[in-house]
Formats: structure tokens, sequence, C-alpha cells
């Protein structure tokens, strides 16, 4: 099956360094991919979407200059958290859509626990 | 705005019984909706899609259906397992009879299956 994996899987960083996510697409190329966020007891939410090649958009109430999304290539789209705080603490998810693999399906990887301390 | 509910945060079952587990919408009928299963530390793991002209979809021990004169979906998983004790996640499509790959999820459910 397809499969999506993450790097870091958790990371802790002092408040005002940056981190970068790495979100790959193993075994399929993606059109497009989505990074979600899921606080503690509640569900996923959409940040952005990224398609390769172009920017990302941002759903309403996320900072772009803040969550820098880099789509590089067709298995490769990047999240970094820039000027970390505390706030920013949480449970980071990307997924992947192919259309090749079903016009609907998502693939999400296994998610990135960050803290900023 | 769409709002997606689902109707426990915790459902505890003795197992070989059968779960059922509720989504339900607020507004307009997605052109598809989705189930997944989280395990605690997890990334969501697709089970199901069913789209909006479907009543019925099976799979193994699993079943979906759609109702959307009742803006709701349910899950059922039958001869359950303590292997299926998981939070399941119900979700649609943001946008309105498309495929944006942007969705709405549920809060979940949390399933216990007890041996």
């Amino acid at each position: 099956g397809a499969v999506v994996s993450q790097h870091p899987s958790w990371v802790i960083c002092k408040s005002g360094t940056s981190v970068k996510i790495e979100c790959r697409s193993l075994d399929f190329q993606a059109t497009t991919m989505f990074w979600y966020r899921q606080f503690p007891k509640q569900s996923l939410m959409l940040m952005a979407t990224s398609n390769e090649g172009s920017k990302a958009t941002y759903e309403q109430g996320v900072e772009k200059d803040k969550f820098l999304i880099n789509h590089a290539s067709l298995t490769l789209s990047t999240l970094t958290v820039t000027s970390a705080h505390p706030e920013d603490s949480s449970f980071y998810i990307c997924s992947a859509q192919a259309r090749t693999l079903g016009a609907y399906e998502q693939y999400f990887g296994p998610g990135t626990r960050l803290t900023v301390t | 705005s769409q709002k997606i509910e689902q109707n426990s945060e915790a459902l505890n079952i003795q197992e070989g019984k059968t779960a059922t587990l509720t989504c339900n919408y607020t507004n307009y009928s997605p052109a598809y909706l989705q189930w997944y299963r989280q395990d605690p530390g997890r990334g969501p793991v697709f089970l199901l899609l069913i789209r909006e002209n479907e009543k019925e979809k099976r799979k193994e021990r699993l079943k979906v259906t759609f109702d959307t004169t009742l803006k709701q979906s349910l899950f059922h998983i039958t001869a359950s397992q303590p292997a299926d004790s998981a939070t399941y996640l119900c979700a649609l499509d943001m946008a309105r009879s498309s495929n944006t790959g942007k969705l709405i999820f549920g809060q979940g459910t949390t399933l216990q299956v007890k041996p």
C-alpha cells in the first residue's frame, strides 16, 4: 500500500527557534500534500495544501509566514515552523493524495510531535 | 460552514459484539464521506470511503452507510475484537460536490473492545 513517512517523529525545541518537518511519499508520486495539526483531545485541523512546484494555500487563521511550506518534488513536502512558541506545540500530520491511487483516498504520515519549551 | 459531529467520545463494547459509530454533518451533503482509524500518537489510517450515491459500503468486518436525507453516516464493526480498539474519525471534503482533498474531521469516537 501507499506509504507516507515523516521526519522527525518527535522534536523538542526552544522558544524562538525554527523547526523543519519533512513529509515523504515513499512509493508513489503525490500530486497534492496536506498539512494538519492536532491538539490533545481534538481532531485534525487542516493548515495548508501544497502542490508540487507551486505556492501553498493556507486555511483561514493559519499564518503563512510562520508555517513555511515547500513542496519541492512529487515525493517531498516540508513544513517549517519559524520562531516557534509554546502554543505551537502540537502533533503535526501530513497526508498525500495521488490520482493514480484513487481519486479520493489520502494517505497520512505517522505524525510529528513538536514540543516548544 | 460545514460541521461534523460524532455521537460520542467513547464507546465500550464486549468482544464479539457489533460496534456502531455515528457521524452527523450539519450543512451540505458532500460528494463522499470517509472513515479513518487513528491509534494514539499515530496518523489516521484510511478505512472506507462512501460516495453520495451509495447507500452502503462493506469491507471485511466493516460496513458504512450514508443517508443524505438524515445527513448521517453510520460505521459498523461486526464481530469486534480487542485489536479494533482505537479512535475512529469521520471526514468529508470541505467543498460541496467536489474533491479538493481538503478534509474536515469529526472529533472522533474512541472505541474500547473488552475481551
